[in-house]
């Protein structure tokens, strides 16, 4: 069945960093590009990064750049996000969600269920 | 960058009713449009992708037209079930935006 498990929310306060962690399964994980989504309370769908089934491109929403990072362990099936200098509007349900192509992909078929990351002191 | 505007904001309508659901891009964009379906506490679900193919496991009700800059999602006959946000979304390059969504409530 295939999956995707969030893990490593939690309350930070600002400036501080967390890391989340994606686990995946039934499907090859290291075929496809993966990409974080969040959705902060009460409001829409914001894309934050996306990486390239190998690793070897990253891309990153200006809200975000300079400040998160995204990464993969492919031996893991495991997708990555560090997030550092986190802000109060960081605060949102962070999803991964992967797409049908190596590079970039153009639709998210496979979402997890996301982790609450709140930012506030 | 490419913004998608979703209307209307809010559609009340009753079981069996049509919903037309919109989504109008800012510029000339490919057909590569997808479309979501989000309940209350849960992930975003893919329904439509390349603006009219039904993902797998979609009812039928669910269709997807259109061409840049405007698009439609319909629900042909709505079930109670159906209550929820949908969402449209356009991958641009090396960026993905989505649009701001309208919830669909059920009278």
């Amino acid at each position: 069945q295939l999956q995707l498990v969030e893990s490593g929310g939690g309350v930070v306060q600002p400036g501080r960093s967390l890391r989340l962690s994606c686990a995946a399964s039934g499907f090859t994980f290291s075929s496809f590009a993966m990409h974080w989504v969040r959705q902060a309370p009460g409001k829409g769908l914001e894309w934050v990064t996306a990486i390239s089934y190998d690793g070897s491109d990253k891309y990153y929403a200006d809200s975000v750049k300079g400040r998160f990072t995204i990464s993969r362990d492919n031996s893991k099936n495991t997708l990555y996000l560090q997030m550092s200098s986190l802000r109060a509007d960081d605060t949102a349900v962070y999803y991964c969600a992967s797409v049908t192509n190596k590079w970039f992909g153009d639709f998210f078929d496979i979402w997890g269920q996301g982790t609450v990351v709140t930012v506030s002191s | 960058e490419i913004v998608l505007t979703q209307s209307p904001a809010t559609l009340s309508l009753s079981p069996g009713e049509r919903a037309t659901l919109s989504c109008r891009a800012s510029q000339s964009v490919s057909s590569y449009l997808a479309w979501y379906q989000q309940k209350p506490g849960q992930a975003p679900r893919l329904l439509i992708f390349d603006a009219s193919n039904r993902a797998t496991g979609i009812p039928a009700r669910f269709s997807g037209s259109g061409s840049g800059p405007d698009f439609t999602l319909t629900i042909s006959s709505l079930e109670p079930e159906d209550c929820a946000v949908y969402y449209c979304q356009q991958r641009s390059k090396w960026s993905v935006t989505f649009g701001g969504g309208t919830k669909v409530e059920i009278k």
